[in-house]
């Protein structure tokens, strides 16, 4: 069984700060890994995702997140943190041997607060 | 670029009533994906299309959910008998076609703006 664990319920960064929120996550074998965002309302929206290759991963609006596969974690960073960047925050993960037939697995979301 | 749509995006309804769901994917998605988010967790998966065929149901779907896509376009997901347990956030996603199985699981899902359940 796949799962997803972010042990943080909610980060709290000052603007202009870098910010990390955590995720780490189990499968079976090789994992495909996504973040999404949602606001308030709305929702979920893709940041990126790591299939393979390098380990660091870029997507939207300056986020990066890097793939540790001893650690098996895949934390999300972005170097300077904008107000406009708190939401709630998921990871997902997918294990390759079920070739796509059960979906994602998330985690429970991690509330992010950009303090100006 | 229009993405995925949900209708209705809010339903309040009685214990007992049943309610219908609706969510238009990506043009020419092929593949569509239903899911349920609860308050303070993550979405949990309950099944999705490759076209018209429903390939894989999770055991969170109980009898009383259906979901068809008779046109391998729009789809429908219908609650039976609702419970109040049900009151949840219903999300639609959908994606691109792929080849195998293993470029399906790298698929990126776009999400709609989901449908939020109301059950008294």
């Amino acid at each position: 069984a796949q799962s997803v664990a972010q042990p943080e319920d909610q980060v709290n960064v000052a603007e202009g700060n870098p910010l990390t929120v955590k995720c780490t996550y189990s499968v079976s074998g090789n994992p495909y890994l996504f973040w999404y965002v949602q606001y308030p309302n709305r929702g979920l929206q893709f940041l990126l995702k790591y299939i393979t290759g390098d380990n660091l991963v870029k997507g939207s609006y300056g986020f990066e997140a890097e793939f540790n596969k001893s650690q098996t974690s895949f934390h999300l960073k972005k170097p300077s943190a904008l107000v406009s960047d708190s939401a709630l925050y998921f990871c997902a993960v997918r294990d390759w041997l079920r070739g796509g037939a059960d979906g994602l697995t998330f985690g429970k979301g991690t509330h992010l607060i950009i303090q100006p | 670029d229009t993405g995925v749509s949900q209708d209705p995006r809010h339903k309040i309804t009685k214990r007992g009533q049943n309610v219908t769901f609706r969510c238009d994917p990506i043009s020419e998605h092929n593949r569509l994906y239903w899911y349920r988010q609860t308050l303070g967790q993550g979405p949990e998966f309950l099944t999705y299309f490759q076209n018209e065929a429903q390939l894989e149901k999770s055991r969170l779907l109980s009898d009383r959910f259906s979901a068809e896509r008779p046109k391998g376009s729009f789809s429908t997901l219908e609650i039976q008998r609702t419970e109040q347990g049900d009151s949840a956030m219903y999300l639609c996603a959908s994606s691109d076609k792929s080849w195998g199985p293993e470029l399906n699981s790298q698929e990126t899902q776009y999400f709609g703006p989901g449908t939020r359940l109301l059950v008294l």
